[in-house]
């Protein structure tokens, strides 16, 4: 499983778009890479996952370069519900076990 | 569907005592696991199960024993409590599709140890 590297914290303002990028150089071919959102309180949540080039969905867009050793999450016009942790993953179809690191504390201010 | 459920939500303990934290879930998926998540970190793996019968260790795992007799649930005992054991605890299921790799998470159960 791949070790990852994040900023530890961001701040935004709403209607921002927020890009959080991802360091993880040692990625296997197998790997996929997945991020999770976390809100105080509460367990993580899926947000979007990819292999390479690029994946979006109704809740952001997530951009793997050719060569999978970084990945970008972004959040287009963020509002104050998205302030959470933002985990990001490298794991190879081993759902069961996944590796957190410490994410990265996305704040959005008014 | 209830996704994935965990009681209790809170409780305190005092070193030396004994507990069974509860987790199921009614998605029929194979794969259930528990984590450990202290203030300020990411979680850590305490142990998982690949299926009825199948139990495995993950990076912190002493102090903790757990069995999956069903599909639906995954109990993780706390054999004698200590202060380091206090942590947000969340339980997760999760399914082969052959390439995802999506866990559904309870909403925690926070424990105290005095």
């Amino acid at each position: 499983l791949a070790k990852t590297t994040q900023p530890i914290s961001m701040d935004s303002y709403e209607g921002q778009e927020v890009n959080i990028t991802c360091s993880h150089n040692n990625i296997a071919t197998n790997d996929y890479i997945t991020w999770y959102q976390q809100f105080p309180s509460q367990g993580p949540r899926f947000i979007i996952q990819g292999y390479k080039t690029k994946v979006t969905n109704e809740v952001a867009s997530l951009f793997i370069p050719a060569d999978r050793k970084s990945s970008t999450l972004s959040l287009p016009r963020v509002s104050l519900s998205d302030t959470a942790v933002y985990y990001c993953l490298g794991s190879g179809g081993s759902s069961y076990k996944l590796i957190f690191g410490s994410g990265t504390r996305l704040l959005v201010r008014p | 569907n209830a996704g994935v459920t965990q009681t209790p939500k809170f409780q305190v303990l005092k070193t030396g005592q004994s507990m069974t934290l509860q987790c199921a879930q009614d998605m029929n998926h194979e794969y259930m696991s528990w984590y450990r998540q202290d203030p300020g970190m990411g979680l850590r793996l305490i142990h998982y199960s690949v299926g009825a019968g199948i139990t495995d260790q993950g990076e912190v795992p002493n102090g903790y024993n757990v069995s999956r007799s069903t599909t639906e649930d995954f109990p993780l005992r706390l054999l004698s409590a200590a202060p380091s054991q206090t942590s947000v605890y969340f339980c997760a299921s999760s399914y082969s599709s052959g390439e995802t790799d999506t866990q559904y998470f309870g909403p925690g159960t926070r424990l105290t140890v005095l």
